[in-house]
């Protein structure tokens, strides 16, 4: 789909460890996003990526940090995992800011 | 901020007849408009898009939908439904300064034969 992997694809990590999520295109596209899906509430924006070291707030970013050293790579760092954080995430490319963007298939995290 | 609002939660039509899903918005500036489509189990694929120029928009598997600057709609449509169409449906907005794309809460299509 679109030339996105997320990594990995199902994970279950213990309460207060910390935990990141790999997003890899091959696109070339500027912008990157970070959504969480969860029942009742939607698509929320975590962080994004508009460049190399170009990042901003989403609407839930609270105790999630993200990096892009690469224009191929986003990763998503739960510092302290928590049971709220359990969810499905999404990771999302678009090749600028005003086009559609397409989406990886979703990494599901499960907090014991 | 920009912040999109989908009413329903879910939308029950049977097969053949027409179907609208709505989407109400609000942004500063001119807004873009998406549509996605998710199944079960699977990530979400782009149907149409509203950028500038025509006020009805046509996308994928025989959707479309109107823009309505007044009203700040972009409703979803389709003249005859099918049964393949039964899927969780998410409209999108992003702002004129780009960037943010923000999501409704998602309506669930259910079409039955």
């Amino acid at each position: 789909d679109a030339g996105i992997t997320q990594s990995p694809r199902h994970k279950v990590t213990e309460t207060g460890t910390p935990v990141t999520l790999r997003c890899h295109q091959t696109e070339n596209h500027r912008y990157m996003y970070w959504y969480r899906q969860d029942p009742g509430h939607g698509l929320r924006l975590i962080h994004y990526s508009y460049g190399v070291k170009d990042t901003d707030k989403g609407e839930v970013s609270d105790g999630y940090s993200v990096s892009r050293s690469k224009t191929e790579d986003f990763l998503l760092t739960l510092e302290s995992a928590t049971s709220s954080q359990t969810s499905v995430y999404f990771c999302a490319i678009s090749v600028n800011g005003n086009t559609e963007a397409f989406f990886g298939q979703g990494t599901r995290l499960t907090v014991v | 901020a920009q912040s999109v609002a989908q009413p329903e939660d879910q939308v029950n039509v049977a097969e053949g007849n027409p179907l609208t899903v709505k989407c109400t918005y609000s942004v500063s500036g001119n807004p873009y408009l998406f549509w996605y489509v998710q199944y079960p189990n699977r990530g979400l694929q782009f149907l149409l898009k509203y950028i500038t120029g025509d006020n009805l928009v046509k996308g994928s598997y025989g959707f479309e939908a109107e823009f309505n600057k007044s009203q700040t709609s972009f409703h979803l449509k389709k003249p005859s439904a099918l049964v393949s169409d039964s899927a969780l449906y998410f409209c999108a907005v992003r702002d004129n300064q780009g960037g943010k794309l923000i999501f409704g809460q998602g309506t669930e299509l259910s079409v039955k034969p």
